[in-house]
This record gives C-alpha cells, structure tokens and sequence, in this order.
C-alpha cells in the first residue's frame, strides 16, 4: 500500500512565477491538508481540502490556492511567486471520519525561490 | 484558537541516557495531542497521540508521552537513546470538531544523540 506521494521532489523557481505541487493521498483516505514548513520551523497549515471543497484555511495570501480531484489528490498552486515562499510543503491525508485522527505525511516537496 | 510551544529548540544527550522533550499548549478548548518525529529530508511520521483515557501513552521506538491538563503540558520521554533517535521532534494540537483535523504545530526540538 503506497503511502502519500508528493511530486516534484525539488523544485526551483524564480520571483513572480507560478508552481503547482501535487499530492495523491494514502490509499482509502478522503482528505488532504497542506503545509509549509519554513526551514528551522514548525509545519503551518495552508488549507485542508475534503469532496474536492476547501473546509478550512490557515493565514496564508490568496495567492496560495488549491484543487481537490474526483479521485482525492489534490494540487497546491501558489502564484506570483516571493522568496519567503522558499520551503518544503507537506502534504497530509485522512479519513474525514476516522476516529483515530492520524493524518499521514508526505516526503514534501522542497521549493526554492531565487 | 491553539498554540504550541516547545520549550527546548535543541537537546543533546549520550547514548543510552534518558530524554525528555518538553511540549506546552494553550487552548480555550480541549483538544488532542501528538508528537510527529522528522527524520533529515523527510515528512513527519506520527510517534504517538493523546485523544482519550489514560493519560500515558506509549508510542512507537520506545517513546511514551504524558498528558497534564492541569498543567497543559504532553512532555515526550524516553528511558534510554539510541543514535538513531537523532532527528527534529514536533509537538501538535488539534481540536475535538470531528473533521477539524487542522493540526497546530510547535517550532520543534532538534534532538541530537552523542556517542
């Protein structure tokens, strides 16, 4: 059973661009939550996502945005691009319902904003 | 809203000693706890969790954790290191809202075992 994937890896972009990151969630789970962790912090919520609906939003711009597909992965965009973006985003899956409450994490995905 | 704070941002420790990483919370409501443990360009994998009932509670690798409402505390311990035990430790808060899964996460504890 895969766990999360997260795609790319690594990733460099310059000011003003655009990414987009992608997740696919643990086999069987309904849910998924980004994060940013800023090197040498703690991992802060950006926007949690369940039947392709964005239930919850962290302080993030609206330059960050997301997607939800039919088939539960889901996409993280960020537009005009700063260096402060610069960090590794995670990804977490769960059962909306699961009375275990684990949110299972991706590897991340490293972004670097030169 | 909720808050974490880990009082230690780094612990050195030999191998073989024992460990404690300290972890207070504030929240105007009750909520569950987890310790997440990151291992260098990795994600976070879940060491254990606080949701109910015995306010001691063991995880994986030898880790157990105890819950102090009074004190709001969920301090993660461990009788005796092993170098592999070197990693980041993160402390998290969420709340009780079934499906308010948005986790709240300290700034870590970068826990380094000497030999």
């Amino acid at each position: 059973d895969a766990g999360v994937t997260q795609s790319p890896t690594h990733l460099i972009k310059t000011r003003g661009q655009q990414v987009t990151l992608r997740c696919s969630p643990k086999s069987g789970h309904d849910t998924v939550s980004w994060y940013q962790q800023a090197l040498g912090q703690g991992p802060q919520f950006i926007f949690q996502y369940y039947e392709e609906e964005e239930r919850q939003r962290g302080n993030f711009p609206d330059r960050f945005s997301g997607h939800q597909f039919p088939n539960y992965s889901s996409e993280l965009n960020v537009n005009a691009l700063l260096l402060g973006d610069s960090a590794l985003y995670l990804c977490a899956s769960s059962h909306l319902d699961g009375r275990n409450r684990e949110q299972y994490f991706g590897p991340g995905t490293r972004l670097t904003v030169t | 809203a909720q808050s974490v704070t880990q009082l230690d941002s780094q612990v050195p420790v030999f191998e073989e000693a024992p460990v404690e990483l300290r972890c207070n919370y504030s929240s105007s409501v009750s909520v569950y706890l987890f310790w997440y443990v990151q291992y260098p360009n990795q994600g976070l994998q879940l060491l254990l969790k606080y949701l109910s009932g015995s306010t001691l509670v063991k995880g994986i690798n030898g880790f157990e954790a105890e819950f102090n409402k009074s004190q709001t505390s969920f301090h993660l311990r461990k009788p005796s290191v092993h170098i592999s035990d070197t990693a980041e430790y993160f402390c998290a808060v969420s709340g009780l809202d079934q499906g308010a899964q948005k986790l709240v996460f300290g700034q870590g504890t970068r826990l380094t075992i000497n030999p």
